[in-house]
């Protein structure tokens, strides 16, 4: 079973304040990727990795950046939040490019900025 | 960019009947269309997938079909049970995987 895991289910922080979510994931995929949920905006991908310390940006990436020092690790930064990042965010990863094949995701850390 | 629309945002059926989701999307290149299910405080998780070089699939009670001249693709559910109750969401993949905005999909005992 693959297993993908976040670092916390809860976060909450303050405006200004720099995030760390951190994701791993236990089966050597090439691929993983960063999303974050709203309601009624479906899954909206920031940035994703399709190997160790490369990066693209997906369709959200103002705000964010992202660090892959290691092929299980994939870190989403947060330099200074603000309160409009408030959200699900949600790790996956995949053997097959995104285009590919399934993308298994972690739990999910919800982030609130006050 | 690519773009995918997903209707209806909510449907509520009797269990037992059928269920239907539809996407339509603009990105010709696309070529990957899977569907996933999100259960109430839960990962998303693959269900079914289908590539462009095929026109519709089943595994059991559901089933996608795709229609790439006209640009759309849909699930069906059929006999639906209250364990099919989730948010489902349609996603379009070439390079990256763009999601539609989800449908909250409710079935009455």
């Amino acid at each position: 079973d693959v297993k993908v895991t976040q670092s916390s289910r809860y976060l909450v922080k303050r405006t200004g304040e720099k995030v760390f979510l951190e994701c791993v994931q236990d089966m050597d995929h090439e691929n993983m990727f960063w999303y974050r949920q709203d309601p009624g905006l479906g899954l909206r991908l920031i940035y994703f990795s399709y190997d160790v310390k490369m990066k693209e940006k997906g369709d959200i990436p103002e705000g964010y950046s992202v660090s892959r020092e290691k092929k299980e690790r994939f870190s989403l930064i947060l330099e200074s939040a603000s309160t409009n990042q408030t959200s699900m965010y949600l790790c996956a990863s995949s053997l097959r490019p995104a285009g590919g094949g399934e993308q298994f995701f972690g739990p999910g850390t919800r982030l609130t900025v006050l | 960019g690519e773009n995918v629309e997903q209707h209806p945002s909510t449907l509520s059926v009797q269990e037992g009947d059928s269920a239907v989701i539809k996407c339509t999307y603009s990105d010709s290149a696309s070529n990957y269309f899977p569907w996933y299910k999100q259960e109430l405080g839960k990962r998303p998780q693959l269900i079914i997938d289908i590539r462009s070089n095929v026109g519709e699939k089943k595994d059991q009670r559901i089933a996608v079909t795709l229609n790439k001249t006209a640009k759309h693709f849909s699930l069906h559910i059929t006999e639906t049970q209250p364990e099919d109750s989730a948010v489902y969401f349609c996603a379009i993949g070439a390079q990256k995987l763009v999601f539609g905005q989800g449908t909250r999909l409710t079935i009455n005992p």
